[in-house]
């Protein structure tokens, strides 16, 4: 079956740099991925997506890179801080569903 | 613009008891999808729903039941509670059937005694 896994469960870093999450899945016929944040008490926040026919796509302070060969993707906030500390989840496409990996939780030091 | 509502925010039952859930998506918005989310853990597909037809139930007992109205809001039933089903019940809405661009709501926490 489909599976999306992010690398690590937790990432800490300093306030002003840049984060990188990582992200891996398993089909490679998947065609969507959708990165959401998730503060404590609260459900997922949409933060980006992006179609397979594209390599990166960009946000505000964020950017999503896709490698297809390899099937991975990360997101990359850049400047990170404090309000960024969250749980990330990166989400791809199963049969009519969204399939989530178990999340990196961000902790932004001062 | 309101997101997705969903009510209560909490709740408390004890095993045996049954268990409604309510959803209103984003005006506009005709799909509603069910997931949940266990401590630690990432949401997991129980329901989807598109102009109030079920398009996908994940893996989960027929103790879980759910149903669209025709505003689009949703319900969610779990009857026969047990103290595994203690969790984040999130529902979320989209324009279409397909499953991108879910927007969430912020959930209800289910304790099971």
């Amino acid at each position: 079956g489909e599976s999306v896994g992010l690398h690590l469960p937790t990432l800490s870093v300093q306030e002003g740099d840049n984060s990188i999450i990582n992200c891996a899945y398993s089909n490679s016929a998947s065609d969507y991925f959708i990165w959401y944040k998730q503060e404590s008490g609260k459900g997922p926040q949409f933060i980006i997506d992006i179609r397979s026919n594209m390599d990166k796509r960009q946000g505000q302070r964020v950017t999503v890179l896709l490698n297809k060969t390899v099937k991975h993707l990360s997101l990359q906030i850049a400047a990170t801080q404090p309000g960024d500390s969250a749980v990330y989840f990166c989400a791809g496409p199963g049969s009519e569903k969204l399939v989530f990996g178990k999340g990196t939780k961000l902790t932004v030091n001062p | 613009d309101a997101g997705v509502t969903q009510s209560p925010t909490h709740l408390i039952k004890t095993r045996g008891q049954q268990v409604t859930l309510r959803c209103s998506p984003i005006s506009g918005h005709k799909s509603v999808s069910w997931y949940q989310q266990v401590l630690g853990q990432g949401p997991q597909f129980i329901f989807q729903y598109y102009e109030k037809e079920e398009r996908g139930r994940g893996n989960f007992p027929d103790r879980f039941s759910a149903r669209q109205f025709p505003n689009y809001s949703s319900e969610l039933n779990v009857n026969a509670l047990l103290l595994g089903d203690s969790a984040l019940y999130l529902c979320a809405s989209s324009l279409t059937g397909r499953n991108e661009k879910l927007f969430f709501g912020s959930g209800t926490q289910l304790s099971v005694l």
